[in-house]
């Protein structure tokens, strides 16, 4: 079974408007990260969020994570249309990296 | 620095045929991995591997072997293709060590078996 579920599995904004991702998990991690995947492409490293952080920015990015709560955030703010893709988060524990189920986002211009 | 390379990037077989997706990286990693992809399932870790030698088992083994004879090359075969196991296949690689740092994806192998 998978770690993490993303909410919601589909997003639909315009231009200039922030895009909030969460993602639930369910066993206790080291770390966090988000991923993005262009339409039959391979996935890119966006953010990586440690199990001892709480919050973390990187340019448009801002990832949170409640541990009590096991889940996590990603707000992209000021959003492009090339930011249409799919978010997906991953849960890191020992060796294994396992993904979510993916949030599909796509930015109108 | 090519990365992380996949092929093919398309093929197609009949049930019970036999094939390896290759993935071979250039970036010196210890660890790497093969994941399927599916519609509306995400990514689902099929095997991996921390270093030459060492494979272990992810999510979904079952139907697929792996080798780590080197460094570089983590090739996933299929010994008796089934239907079930049509799908975008990716090669993933990192480095080990404190942190479980960034994965670096392949392009991706899409299967399909008739």
């Amino acid at each position: 079974s998978q770690q993490g579920e993303e909410d919601p599995q589909a997003l639909s904004i315009q231009e200039g408007e922030n895009a909030t991702m969460n993602c639930s998990y369910k066993t206790s991690i080291n770390n966090l990260q988000w991923y993005r995947q262009n339409s039959g492409r391979g996935l890119v490293h966006l953010i990586l969020i440690r199990s001892n952080e709480r919050e973390k920015h990187s340019g448009r990015l801002r990832v949170t994570l409640d541990t009590s709560k096991k889940s996590s955030s990603l707000l992209i703010t000021a959003s492009r249309a090339a930011d249409t893709a799919s978010y997906f988060c991953a849960t890191v524990n020992t060796d294994k990296l396992i993904f979510g189920t993916g949030t599909r986002l796509q930015v109108f211009p | 620095n090519a990365g992380v390379t996949q092929t093919p990037k398309f093929q197609v077989l009949k049930t019970g045929q036999s094939m390896t997706l290759q993935c071979a990286q250039d970036m010196n990693h210890e660890y790497m991995s093969w994941y399927r992809q599916d519609p509306g399932m995400g990514l689902r870790l099929i095997h991996y591997s921390v270093g030459a030698g060492i494979t272990d088992q992810g999510e979904v083994p079952n139907g697929y072997n792996v080798s780590r004879s080197t460094t570089e090359d983590f090739p996933l075969r299929l010994l008796s293709a089934a239907p079930s196991q049509t799908s975008v296949y990716f090669c993933a690689s990192r480095v080990m060590g404190e942190g479980s740092r960034e994965l670096f994806f392949g392009e991706g192998s899409r299967l399909t078996v008739l």
